[in-house]
């Protein structure tokens, strides 16, 4: 079985500037998660997705990040514009729907701001 | 406010040498505690689920245990391989977010040959 795909893996931008995360779940996956890891820190909750539908997006800074997954299966995190604060790397997980326990990582994108 | 906090921050460990990370957790009905590992340049890696108090789990040389108001991750003469960082995380029972995970920091594991 295939794991969470994500997309680009290192990603170098200036602030002020905008930039796009793509994520693959894994086949099946109805439940989407958006993690922010901070350097040293847990990753925190940005957004959740039930197929295309949004369960829970307050931790999202919704002035300048947004998502969306209009399929439900692949999903966009978009950053615009960027601040230095933003540096961090950016978890996709998935998990079968949102009463199941386990969720799968994928490898992350790591985004620096300079 | 759901809240994880795990210790110590970093552990250093002589292949062989057994020892025990601790995470501390306050929530508001506890639905699931789970343990990852997450090697550098990677993603979180599934360990174990924990759903009430008393509960254990085994994977290798790792052990897991869980009451109400924490759990351990015990290493039984770790190797050189099971160096990495070893993350908490609860999920809580209703809510907003059904599935939302709550993480700690974080133990960064080195364990020496």
């Amino acid at each position: 079985e295939a794991g969470v795909a994500q997309s680009p893996r290192y990603k170098i931008i200036e602030k002020r500037q905008s930039v796009a995360f793509w994520c693959n779940p894994i086949s099946g996956h109805a439940t989407l998660y958006w993690y922010q890891q901070i350097l040293g820190q847990g990753p925190k909750l940005l957004i959740q997705f039930q197929n295309n539908g949004v369960v829970d997006d307050s931790q999202l800074p919704k002035d300048r990040f947004s998502a969306e997954r209009l399929k439900g299966v692949d999903s966009t995190l978009k950053i615009q514009p960027a601040k230095l604060e933003d540096s961090a790397v950016y978890l996709c997980a998935s998990s079968r729907d949102f009463s199941s326990y386990e969720q799968y990582f994928g490898p992350g994108t790591r985004l620096t701001v300079t | 406010e759901d809240q994880v906090t795990q210790s110590p921050e970093a552990l250093r460990l002589q292949e062989g040498e057994s020892s025990s990370l601790n995470c501390s957790y306050t929530v508001s009905g506890l639905r699931g505690l789970f343990w990852y590992r997450q090697d550098p340049g990677k993603g979180p890696e599934f360990l174990f689920t924990l759903y009430s108090a008393g509960e254990e789990k085994e994977k290798e040389r790792l052990k897991a245990t869980l009451t109400k108001k924490e759990s351990f991750l015990h290493i039984t003469a770790p190797k050189p391989e099971d160096s990495a960082t070893y993350l908490c995380a609860v999920q809580a029972r209703g809510g907003t977010s059904y599935g939302k995970l709550t993480f700690g920091q974080g133990t960064i594991l080195t364990v020496h040959p």
